[in-house]
């Protein structure tokens, strides 16, 4: 089983609309989380922290479940510049400290 | 901004070729990593380092090395290089401390013939 899960999707769907992304990791031990977000033939860029209490930025929100030990990432009114491929990241103690990717979910968001 | 600046975009090398990829940050971060990403399989992480002359080895270092001479710079070196190392290589930094944020260079789209 990976550390990190993610849907692969792809996910389409219009402009405008709600979609949400959920991620699961497996390691008790992860301390921190993020979402990056990777255009086409770019780098991972980060795009937000997901803390205990849920986070929101603009049109984006991020929700931290521990004790079902999965992430998610709402995106409302979606945009056509939303079109990338979404990594649910996981960081965790082990002594020293170790980052897992997940393997990224695509997103295409059409007119 | 930081700015990670990985030396080359596209490589073309032959089977058995000694490679070489440079990746020079300048934002003084003390944490740099190589991953690889290939379709499907996410970004996996071949060696990092958290000093100068430090390395660790990831979940995939076999057929590669790292060097680490200056805190700036963190040097991915392939000895042999094989078809099965055709990818895409991305280096990233980070400074220290819980939150870690990583930040990567553009990519290097390794092809080994």
């Amino acid at each position: 089983r990976k550390e990190v899960e993610q849907d692969p999707g792809p996910f389409n769907v219009p402009e405008g609309a709600t979609v949400a992304f959920n991620c699961t990791y497996s390691n008790s031990a992860s301390q921190s989380f993020f979402w990056y977000r990777q255009d086409c033939r770019k780098e991972p860029k980060l795009l937000m922290s997901v803390y205990s209490s849920g986070n929101e930025d603009g049109r984006f929100t991020a929700q931290l479940n521990r004790a079902s030990q999965y992430i998610s990432l709402l995106i409302r009114d979606s945009k056509l510049s939303d079109s990338a491929t979404y990594l649910c990241v996981v960081r965790i103690n082990t002594g020293g400290f170790k980052t897992i990717f997940g393997a990224g979910t695509r997103l295409f968001v059409k007119a | 901004d930081v700015k990670v600046t990985q030396s080359s975009r596209y490589l073309v090398k032959r089977t058995g070729e000694k490679v070489f990829l440079e990746c020079v940050q300048d934002m003084d971060h003390e944490n740099m990593f190589w991953y690889r990403q290939d379709p499907g399989l996410g970004l996996r992480l071949i060696y990092f380092s958290y000093d100068v002359k430090m390395k660790e080895k990831g979940d995939i270092p076999e057929g590669y090395s790292v060097s680490r001479e200056k805190k700036e710079r963190f040097s991915l070196i392939l000895e042999s290089a094989s078809t099965n190392q055709t990818s895409m290589y991305l280096c990233a930094s980070s400074p220290s401390g819980a939150k870690n944020i990583q930040y990567f260079g553009a990519g290097t789209r390794l092809s080994v013939l």
